[in-house]
């Protein structure tokens, strides 16, 4: 069974642009969830959708937004880009909110501003 | 509240065990989990314990639960170059009425010959 997929793995933006990352999960998986990681904060929430509706979110500003769509694939977007916006987003996939629970993460895409 | 501690750095030699600690804040936690992030990657699930048990042994890991005092370990038996990596210890959390995962901030391990 394939693993989470993320594209693009490596992006370079400007301060100010805005960025969309695209999170593919494991076959079958209908819950995503996405983690902004930094050297300083962290592994960060940011939020988890299930069946196209967001279930939870972390404590991050409007400028973050999600979706997914019916196939359980989700796309994360950053509108005006901030340099503290920096970071590695990695996404979890998992079968749904029932326990133990176990998340599956993709490889990330590590998005630079400059 | 809602918070996951483990110590930053940890360096052993290669063929003895490394224990890595953790401690967590809030005592509803059912499931508590041990994730490995190498260089570059995304973090991989190594084991998880559900709070009844005190211990669960998967071949080199083993991971113990003290849920008085609120402290998790994972012990890696002959621990080899390809262990070093960041350990994420993180607990299971309810937020409105939904799973979210609390994370620590990792434990370097740094395997050395």
């Amino acid at each position: 069974k394939a693993g989470v997929t993320q594209t693009p793995r490596y992006l370079i933006k400007t301060r100010g642009q805005q960025v969309t990352l695209s999170c593919s999960p494991i076959s079958g998986h209908r819950s995503v969830s996405w983690y902004q990681q930094t050297p300083g904060q962290g592994l960060q929430f940011l939020f988890e959708y299930f069946s196209e509706t967001q279930r939870n979110k972390g404590n991050f500003p409007g400028r973050f937004s999600g979706r997914q769509f019916s196939n359980s694939r989700s796309e994360m977007n950053v509108s005006t880009l901030e340099l503290g916006d920096s970071a590695l987003y990695l996404c979890a996939s998992s079968q749904g909110q029932g326990v133990p629970y176990e998340q599956y993460f993709g490889p990330g895409t590590r998005l630079t501003v400059t | 509240g809602e918070d996951v501690e483990q110590s930053l750095f940890l360096s052993v030699r290669e063929g003895d065990s490394s224990v890595i600690n953790c401690t967590y804040t809030d005592s509803s936690s059912t499931y508590l989990y041990w994730y490995k992030q190498e260089p570059g990657a995304g973090l991989q699930l190594l084991t998880y314990i559900f709070s009844n048990m005190d211990m669960k042994q998967d071949q080199r890991l083993t991971v113990l639960l003290n849920k008085k005092d609120k402290h998790l370990s994972l012990r890696i038996a002959d621990t080899q170059t390809g262990d070093s990596a960041i350990y994420f210890c993180a607990e299971r959390a309810l937020s409105g009425g939904y799973n979210k995962l609390i994370f620590g901030a990792g434990t370097r391990l740094a395997v050395h010959p």
